[in-house]
């Protein structure tokens, strides 16, 4: 079946620092979405890209999806402690809204 | 994040008993999902629901049931069958389940089968 596969599983990373989390998709995706999970808490939505080669940008976050719509980059520029959570990214396939979530990339941010 | 409420946020329970966690909406969203997370895996579907009176299994139902009587609500019963059943157990709701929306999860319920 289709599979969302998230890379690296966890990033330790300095404060400053750049850093980038990858999601790919067995196959094409109508479009991805990317959600947040802070220490003991529940995702939120960050964004949605639905265009091929789309990039969107949030203050220090820039969202891709690759021109082929089969994997997505989250990148996070200058790191702060507020950024310490798990990114998902999720791709949907279907007609219907069934999203297939990665295993998500854990980020730990040492002062 | 607001508006959907997950009851209680820990859960004990005896090895072989069923229980139900709540799931409620205000967002008069039609859309309701029920999801399982695994420490270091993402969130996997267990049921989901387009609209009231109507659900469909996700990939992993087996030893979960639910009900959709009415749009607001969605709980989730764990039966004895399910062989694992401790985990962190997420609601999400969106507007219509269509292929734009996004999901606005609930606090969870952290289980907990002893």
């Amino acid at each position: 079946g289709q599979q969302v596969m998230q890379i690296p599983q966890y990033q330790h990373v300095q404060e400053g620092e750049d850093f980038t989390t990858y999601c790919n998709s067995s196959t094409t995706l109508s479009n991805i979405q990317w959600y947040k999970q802070r220490p003991g808490g529940h995702p939120v939505f960050l964004i949605q890209l639905v265009k091929s080669g789309e990039v969107k940008k949030q203050k220090r976050l820039t969202f891709q999806f690759g021109e082929a719509k089969k994997n997505s980059s989250l990148h996070i520029t200058a790191t702060q402690t507020t950024d310490v959570g798990t990114y998902f990214c999720a791709g949907l396939t279907d007609s219907w809204g069934k999203l297939q979530f990665g295993a998500g990339t854990q980020v730990v941010v040492t002062p | 994040d607001g508006g959907i409420t997950q009851s209680p946020k820990y859960l004990f329970r005896k090895e072989g008993q069923n229980v139900t966690l709540s799931c409620e909406q205000n967002l008069n969203h039609d859309a309701m999902y029920w999801y399982r997370q695994d420490p270091g895996q993402g969130l996997r579907l267990i049921y989901y629901s387009q609209i009231v009176n109507d659900f469909q299994k996700g990939d992993i139902a087996e030893g979960y049931s639910v009900s959709r009587e009415k749009k607001e609500s969605f709980p989730l019963t764990v039966t004895s069958a399910q062989k694992n059943p401790t985990a962190f157990y997420l609601c999400a709701s969106s507007s219509s389940g269509g292929t734009t929306d996004t999901q606005y999860f609930g606090p969870g319920t952290r289980l907990t089968v002893l």
